[in-house]
């Protein structure tokens, strides 16, 4: 069965500082992982996905993830964080016709 | 293109009262659909999922249940709540056939059990 794990429940970072978002999965067949951001109140919003091909997937508001097949992992990250990026972000992984979430991670931006 | 709707937006119902929460899609024929709950300081559940009308999927025992009475309407309902079914419930759909099944979600339900 798939299962997705992200070790940080809250990260707090200054604005204009970089930041990874950690993400493990695992999966015992073709693995499809997908990033999505919460603000307050509001759905889910899609950040990006990795399907096939290149390692490193680029998604929307500046931010990037890597999949590591080696390490079972798919880190979210972005070189300059703003305060507009504090939100919960979810790493899910595609099972069957379901998608599998981790518990999520909040993202602090502080001025 | 395609909008996902739910409502109400927000609730607060006493225990033991009915439930009954509503989403719709429009744009697309033959979505998959889910319903989620995300309780406070956790992730997201799925709850239930359907691949077409009248056909349902319960991920976990609940008090809860789902009706597909139309293609691109999905109904989460419970006949007495209960304080555990606090929590933001989040509907979402998928293209039938899609060869990676990104999930669109609503703007969810706040429901607050009192």
């Amino acid at each position: 069965a798939q299962s997705v794990t992200q070790l940080d429940s809250q990260v707090p970072v200054f604005e204009e500082a970089p930041v990874e978002l950690r993400c493990n999965y695992s999966s015992s067949v073709s693995v499809y992982l997908f990033w999505y951001v919460q603000y307050p109140n509001q759905g889910l919003q899609l950040l990006l996905k990795y399907l096939s091909g290149s390692t490193l997937v680029k998604g929307i508001n500046g931010f990037e993830a890597e999949f590591n097949k080696s390490q079972t992992s798919f880190h979210l990250r972005k070189p300059s964080v703003h305060i507009s990026d504090t939100a919960e972000y979810f790493c899910a992984i595609l099972y069957g016709n379901k998608l599998v979430f981790g518990a999520g991670t909040i993202l602090r931006v502080k001025s | 293109s395609q909008t996902i709707h739910q409502w109400p937006a927000t609730l607060v119902q006493p225990v033991g009262s009915p439930l009954s929460l509503e989403c719709t899609v429009e744009g697309t024929s033959n979505p998959n659909l889910y319903w989620y709950r995300q309780a406070a300081g956790r992730g997201l559940q799925l709850l239930f999922y359907s691949v077409g009308i009248g056909q349902i999927s319960s991920e976990v025992p609940q008090n809860l249940s789902a009706s597909r009475p139309q293609d691109r309407q999905f109904i989460l309902s419970s006949k007495k709540l209960l304080l555990s079914d606090s929590g933001f419930y989040l509907c979402a759909w998928t293209a039938r056939g899609s060869s990676y099944n990104e999930q669109f979600f609503g703007p969810g339900t706040r429901l607050t059990v009192l």
